[in-house]
């Protein structure tokens, strides 16, 4: 099945500075990534996501990008802010269409 | 629009009780899922319907466990009777697609704890 491994699990940047969250997948199937920022006490949020036939997608400070040969895929989020502080979680889906979510990223912006 | 709500938020329960959890889809979506979400294990897809009929319930830890969608909009997820080990967060997420490769939208989550 699929496997989908995230890196780093904590992740402390300055209020300002770029944040950048990698992740990996098994099943070349797969063919919707999308990242989630969860909250406190929240459900995950949808935040930016892409499909494989797009290399790079970008939304104001937060862009993803995609390399389906080399299975991996990150988020960059620049400028970042205080707000930005939370789990965000990457997600491939597998051979039946089904999420395989990452293990999390905690990241802290300190001001 | 009302995004997914769920009910109860928090519950607490003693061990052996049965308690169930609820969830009413985004309006217009068709494919419901429910997950758990523990520090040990992170997110977990338990069951997921498409157009009211369960598709795979694969992550469903044993039969303790059981999941309806009596209607379009709404769901239960059932747990009879619960465990300590059951505590966790349950949240659901609802689509409009017709299986689950597309976005899937959480509700706020139900925190089970079971003493």
């Amino acid at each position: 099945g699929e496997n989908v491994e995230q890196h780093p699990s904590t992740l402390s940047v300055q209020e300002g500075d770029s944040a950048v969250i990698k992740c990996t997948y098994s099943d070349s199937a797969s063919n919707y990534f999308p990242w989630y920022k969860q909250e406190l006490g929240k459900g995950p949020q949808l935040i930016i996501d892409i499909r494989s036939n797009v290399g790079e997608k970008k939304d104001q400070r937060i862009a993803v990008t995609l390399n389906k040969t080399a299975k991996h895929f990150s988020l960059h989020i620049t400028e970042t802010q205080p707000e930005d502080s939370a789990v965000y979680f990457c997600a491939a889906t597998d051979s039946w269409g089904k999420f395989q979510f990452g293990a999390g990223t905690q990241v802290v912006v300190t001001p | 629009d009302a995004g997914v709500i769920q009910s109860p938020r928090h519950e607490v329960t003693e061990m052996g009780q049965e308690v169930t959890l609820r969830c009413k889809l985004i309006s217009g979506h068709n494919s419901l899922f429910w997950y758990r979400q523990t520090m040990m294990r992170g997110l977990e897809l338990l069951i997921y319907f498409n157009n009211n009929v369960p598709i795979d319930d694969s992550g469903m830890p044993e039969d303790r466990f059981s999941a309806k969608m009596p209607n379009a909009s709404f769901s239960t997820l059932k747990i009879q009777p619960s465990e300590p080990r059951d505590s966790a967060v349950y949240f659901c997420a609802s689509s409009s697609s017709t299986g689950g490769t597309d976005t899937q939208y959480f509700g706020p989550g139900t925190r089970l704890t079971v003493l």
